[in-house]
């Protein structure tokens, strides 16, 4: 089983709707959950990043985070054109041999069509 | 200016030529790493350094070195080139205090070795 997660998709949503991307990951002490978008041959950005059960907003995205489900998902509220690329979902385990480092899933493949 | 600047951008080789990819920062992080990406693989992770004395292996280190030589550097070698380092290369820093803080990545280094 991968550490992390993710559908690769593509996941086509129309302008407007809700875009709903899922991760889970294997590792219980997993603390730290972030989500990063990726334009073709551009770098991955930071969208939100997440420590503690259910959900943060930042303007039309909402990161939910379910730790004993072990899964934390990204929702784009209002999707735009300009949304369409690669959905990163990245964990941190706090501990052992895996401090501080990112341990990242495959990405989902977003595109929002007019 | 970029905060996390990479050098170079593009680069093309030949096999079993000495490579080395350059990574700066501005924004005064104490932990730096490098990243391959591949398509269909996603990001690994190759080496980290959570301060200048301090050097890691990543799950991918077999072909590579680094060095820390400044808090604010952090190179990447390749001692002998082979075609299946072909890839993308990031270098991203993140800052050492209490928590796990976000990583942000440079714009990246495409190395094409023929």
């Amino acid at each position: 089983q991968k550490e992390v997660e993710q559908n690769s998709g593509p996941l086509s949503v129309p302008e407007g709707a809700i875009a709903s991307l899922n991760c889970t990951y294997s590792d219980r002490g997993s603390q730290s959950f972030f989500w990063y978008r990726q334009y073709s041959g551009k770098s991955p950005e930071l969208i939100m990043f997440i420590y503690s059960n259910g959900d943060k907003e930042d303007g039309r995205f909402t990161a939910q985070l379910n730790k004993a489900s072990q899964y934390v998902s990204l929702l784009i509220r209002d999707s735009q054109p300009s949304d369409s690329a690669t959905y990163l979902c990245a964990i941190i385990n706090a501990g052992g041999t895996s401090y501080g480092k990112l341990t990242f899933g495959q990405g989902t493949i977003l595109t929002v069509h007019p | 200016d970029a905060d996390v600047t990479q050098t170079p951008r593009n680069r093309i080789t030949k096999t079993g030529k000495r490579i080395m990819l350059e990574c700066s920062q501005t924004k005064g992080h104490d932990r730096m790493y490098w990243y391959r990406q591949d398509p269909g693989l996603g990001l690994r992770l190759i080496y980290y350094s959570f301060d200048v004395k301090d050097i890691n292996k990543g799950e991918i280190s077999d072909g590579y070195s680094v060095s820390r030589q400044a808090q604010a550097k952090f190179s990447l070698s390749l001692e002998s080139a082979i075609p299946n380092q072909t890839a993308l290369y990031f270098c991203a820093t993140s800052d050492g205090g209490l928590g796990d803080q976000p990583q942000h990545f440079g714009d990246g280094t495409r190395l094409s070795i023929l």
